[in-house]
């Protein structure tokens, strides 16, 4: 079974600039996590998607958003980037058997450079 | 609030040797999951193990075992024999128990560096 993709792989912008990342999670996996890593601030949580609602929201600003379509296939959107955004972001699935309990199983992630 | 801590930074061991990384929660939660991830240097983080908060008991998985304690609220994982392709960060972390219809979040530790030197 093929595991999470994300696209792209790495990306440079710019400050004022607006960014889309993509997840495609497990095939059967239906709820699809987003986080954010820094060496700062380590690995935070940025949402949660299930059945194209988003279920959990972490402590982010109005900025990033997301989105999750029926196929479960999720995408992330930063606006008005800031240099504080560089960050690697990692995508997780899990199958949703029950919430709390289930494994999320990462992506590569998309390492995102703001100059 | 939920929290994980992981005090060793970064652990720097010579192969063959055990090593021990240390992860501590908080948690108001009964009904918890721990879970511990390996991040190599290709930025994934790989999932090596998942503990529910009413089975205590310890794991074995060939090279790695871990000791689960509530009483301590310490969830420890310990490398045998370590190997150069151990190396990587090691991260701890904590979800909380919630319905099906709810949403759920992984809160990670700061992760642990683990060096083997050949």
């Amino acid at each position: 079974k093929a595991g999470v993709t994300q696209t792209p792989r790495y990306l440079i912008k710019t400050r004022g600039q607006q960014v889309t990342l993509s997840c495609s999670p497990i095939s059967g996996h239906r709820s699809v996590s987003w986080y954010q890593q820094t060496p700062g601030q380590g690995l935070q949580f940025l949402f949660e998607y299930f059945s194209e609602t988003q279920r959990n929201k972490g402590n982010f600003p109005g900025r990033f958003s997301g989105r999750q379509f029926s196929n479960s296939r999720s995408e992330m959107n930063v606006s008005t980037l800031e240099l504080g955004d560089s960050a690697l972001y990692l995508c997780a699935s899990s199958p949703r058997v029950a919430g709390g309990s289930d494994t999320q199983y990462f992506g590569p992630g998309t390492r995102l450079t703001v100059l | 609030a939920q929290k994980v801590t992981q005090a060793q930074t970064e652990i720097s061991v010579v192969e063959k040797e055990d090593v021990t990384l240390d992860c501590v929660y908080e948690t108001r939660d009964t009904t918890y999951y721990l879970f511990w991830y390996k991040q190599p240097p290709s930025g994934e983080l790989v999932f090596l193990i998942r503990r529910n908060s009413f089975d205590e008991q310890n794991e074995i998985s060939g090279r790695y075992s871990w000791n689960f304690q509530k009483s301590t609220s310490s969830f420890n994982f310990t490398i045998t024999a370590s190997q150069v392709v151990d190396s990587a960060v090691y991260f701890c972390a904590l979800s909380e128990a919630r319905g099906k219809t709810s949403g759920s979040r992984l809160t990670f530790g700061e992760g642990t560096q683990l060096t083997v030197n050949p």
